[in-house]
């Protein structure tokens, strides 16, 4: 089946530090994928995507590669800000298999200054 | 255009009655899905409409638990005899549908059930 999985949180960091967030995935075909945040009081928006292998999904200084040889699709960024704190969600969908999404936990991030 | 909307915003009920939650997916989607968030948890699917296919049920944790979409266009959520744990914000998302994949998402409903 499919499935996401992504580090558990909360994660703390100070302004300026590097951020990773790590996000595996399980799935049959060949999957796109997605991180969505939520920032306080907000609704889910997408952050970046990347639909096939290889691919570098970039946006606002976040960066992911989708890297189907570790079934990963781990969310950076060089420099957080006070603003980045919000909760992070990977994602899959499946466009040739009924369009599905599966999402993960969420990881919550907090920038401090 | 406008995006995903959805009402009421927020809704307190008491336990053992029913509850309606609308979904107005943006002009022209054709995937319309329904999504439960419990408080510090992740999103847990619920069921997934494509234009006229039956509905994705799978992701229903009871039979008090249903959804219709009228064509391609407005979905109700209906969650009878309700339950505190049923207490979450329920979200909807859209999509252009097969083969599109981005989904764009409405504010929630938060519901409680006291």
């Amino acid at each position: 089946g499919n499935s996401v999985t992504q580090m558990e949180g909360p994660v703390t960091l100070s302004e300026e530090a590097f951020l990773t967030i790590n996000c595996t995935y399980t799935a049959t075909g060949y999957p796109s994928l997605f991180w969505y945040v939520q920032y306080p009081g907000e609704g889910l928006q997408l952050l970046l995507k990347a639909t096939k292998a290889d691919d570098k999904g970039s946006n606002k200084g976040f960066e992911a590669t989708y890297r189907k040889e570790t079934t990963s699709f781990h969310l950076e960024k060089g420099s957080v800000q006070v603003s980045d704190s919000a909760v992070y969600f990977c994602a899959l969908n499946t466009p040739n298999t009924g369009n599905q999404f599966y999402f993960g936990t969420g990881t919550s991030l907090t920038v401090i200054p | 255009g406008a995006g995903v909307s959805q009402s009421p915003s927020n809704k307190v009920t008491e336990k053992g009655k029913d509850v309606e939650l609308r979904c107005d997916p943006i002009s022209g989607h054709t995937a319309l899905y329904w999504y439960r968030q419990r408080l510090g948890q992740g999103l847990e699917f619920l069921i997934y409409f494509q234009g006229n296919s039956a509905p994705d049920k799978s992701g229903l944790p009871s039979d008090r638990f249903s959804a219709e979409r009228t064509g391609e266009s407005v979905s109700t959520l209906t969650i009878q005899r309700t339950q505190q744990e049923d207490s979450a914000v329920y979200l909807c998302a859209s999509s252009l549908g097969a083969g599109y994949n981005e989904q764009f998402f409405g504010p929630g409903t938060r519901l409680t059930v006291l």
